[in-house]
């Protein structure tokens, strides 16, 4: 079956620092979507990209989906406390989405 | 527009006990799915239902079982609660098809002794 891998599981940064997870799926994904969890909360859907090689970009949050549709990262530029939380990624098969193993972010103020 | 409403939000079981889980959405959303997060492991889905009437397992449906009551509603039964099965429960919901968000509820936390 499908396997949607993130990496790292952790990453503390220093406020100010710039943060990147990356997503990995062993097949080809029609489009992947990114979900961000504040600590004790609810996943949350951040934005979705379908096309080969896209980019979108929200405020210091940038998204970009690989060129073969199998991987895909989202890089913070100088995060702040606010940013603290899990990114997932999840990526269709079917009628499910299955979620990556998630990057848990701390930053140190 | 409550979105996605779970309950109970916590829950403590003895090992052997059966409880359910309730679901309700109020989006008119085909597709509604129950996960598990446990630390590490992201989340996984145990059981989705992509309309009325259909139940279909996901990664990790052992020792669960599932009811789509109606369009609005989806429940999760664990008919003999194991220590293994303590962990945090979100049901989800979205439109039909690939490409539509998914709206998570606030969790359910549930611990087995």
């Amino acid at each position: 079956g499908q396997q949607v891998m993130q990496i790292p599981q952790y990453q503390h940064v220093q406020e100010g620092e710039d943060f990147t997870t990356y997503c990995n799926s062993s097949t080809t994904l029609s489009n992947i979507q990114w979900y961000k969890q504040r600590p004790g909360g609810h996943p949350v859907f951040l934005i979705q990209l379908v096309k080969s090689g896209e980019v979108k970009k929200q405020k210091r949050l940038t998204f970009q989906f690989g060129e073969a549709k199998k991987n895909s990262s989202l890089h913070i530029t100088a995060t702040q406390t606010t940013d603290v939380g899990t990114y997932f990624c999840a990526g269709p098969t079917g009628n499910q989405f299955y979620f990556g193993t998630g990057t848990s972010l701390t930053v140190i103020p | 527009n409550a979105g996605v409403t779970q309950t109970p939000k916590f829950q403590v079981l003895k090992t052997g006990q059966s409880m359910t889980l309730q679901c309700a959405q109020d989006m008119n959303h085909n597709s509604m799915y129950w996960y598990r997060q446990d630390p590490g492991m992201g989340l996984r889905l145990i059981y989705y239902s992509a309309s009325e009437g259909t139940t279909d397992k996901g990664e990790v449906p052992n020792g669960y079982n599932v009811s789509r009551l109606n369009k609005r509603e989806f429940s999760l039964r664990l008919e003999s609660a194991a220590p293994s099965q303590t962990s945090v429960y979100f049901c989800a919901s979205s439109e039909a098809g690939r490409t539509n968000t998914i709206y998570f509820g606030e969790g359910s936390w549930l611990t087995v002794v």
